[in-house]
């Protein structure tokens, strides 16, 4: 079993400081983790993602994340937030070759000028 | 390079009636996978299709059911709908490896049941 824990349903920063949406993960097996951006009447985008090459991955629009395997923990960061940041984030997992991938709840990022 | 459509984009369906909901791959990806994502919430994985079988499944009950054709466009059908199957359904193509190279998602049909 599977399953992915965001810690924070909202996250409220101001233009300029750093961004942590933070996520959990917990897997019977190795998991490849991603992060993806949901903005309003949009699809999905594709961040970054670990797949156990480098354990600190670096994606799209300046978005890194860490995996730690000890604390089960796939934190995504920015340094400095852009009002375009704004959006919704989902930490996803998905366990090798089972083709079934699991979705956090989310976390709704705001952005204040 | 083409990205993930979805048809129709908007949907409204009576309860008890059946729907059809069709996706096209991004070209030279051969895996899709669909989801339902309710108000609010993140997507809850429905199934996977690779080489037009079933590779994976979510825990939805036997009502929906899905296909993929030679040319990895893809339909998910639900059967019986009801209430609580309103929500935006999403179809994502892959590699054949999704969890290496990640999914193309498609914008979603918004599936309102009445």
């Amino acid at each position: 079993a599977q399953s992915v824990t965001q810690l924070d349903s909202h996250v409220s920063v101001s233009e300029g400081t750093p961004v942590l949406l933070r996520c959990n993960y917990s897997s019977s097996y190795s998991p490849s983790l991603f992060w993806y951006v949901q903005h309003p009447n949009k699809g999905l985008q594709l961040l970054l993602k670990y797949t156990s090459a480098a354990t600190l991955v670096k994606g799209i629009n300046g978005f890194e994340a860490e995996f730690k395997k000890s604390e089960t923990s796939f934190h995504l960061t920015k340094p400095s937030a852009h009002m375009s940041d704004a959006a919704e984030y989902f930490c996803v997992v998905i366990i090798t070759n089972a083709g079934k991938s699991t979705f956090g709840d989310g976390t709704t990022l705001t952005v204040k000028p | 390079e083409t990205g993930v459509t979805q048809s129709p984009t908007h949907l409204i369906k009576t309860r008890g009636q059946q729907v059809t909901l069709r996706c096209s791959s991004q070209s030279g990806h051969n895996t899709v996978s669909w989801y339902q994502q309710a108000l609010g919430q993140g997507p809850q994985f429905i199934f996977q299709y690779y080489r037009e079988e079933e590779n994976g499944r979510g825990n939805f009950p036997p009502r929906f059911s899905g296909l993929q054709f030679p040319n990895y466009s893809s339909e998910l059908n639900v059967n019986a709908l009801e209430l609580d199957d309103s929500a935006l359904y999403l179809c994502a193509s892959s590699l054949v490896r999704g969890e290496d190279y990640g999914y193309t998602f498609g914008s979603g049909t918004r599936l309102t049941v009445v």
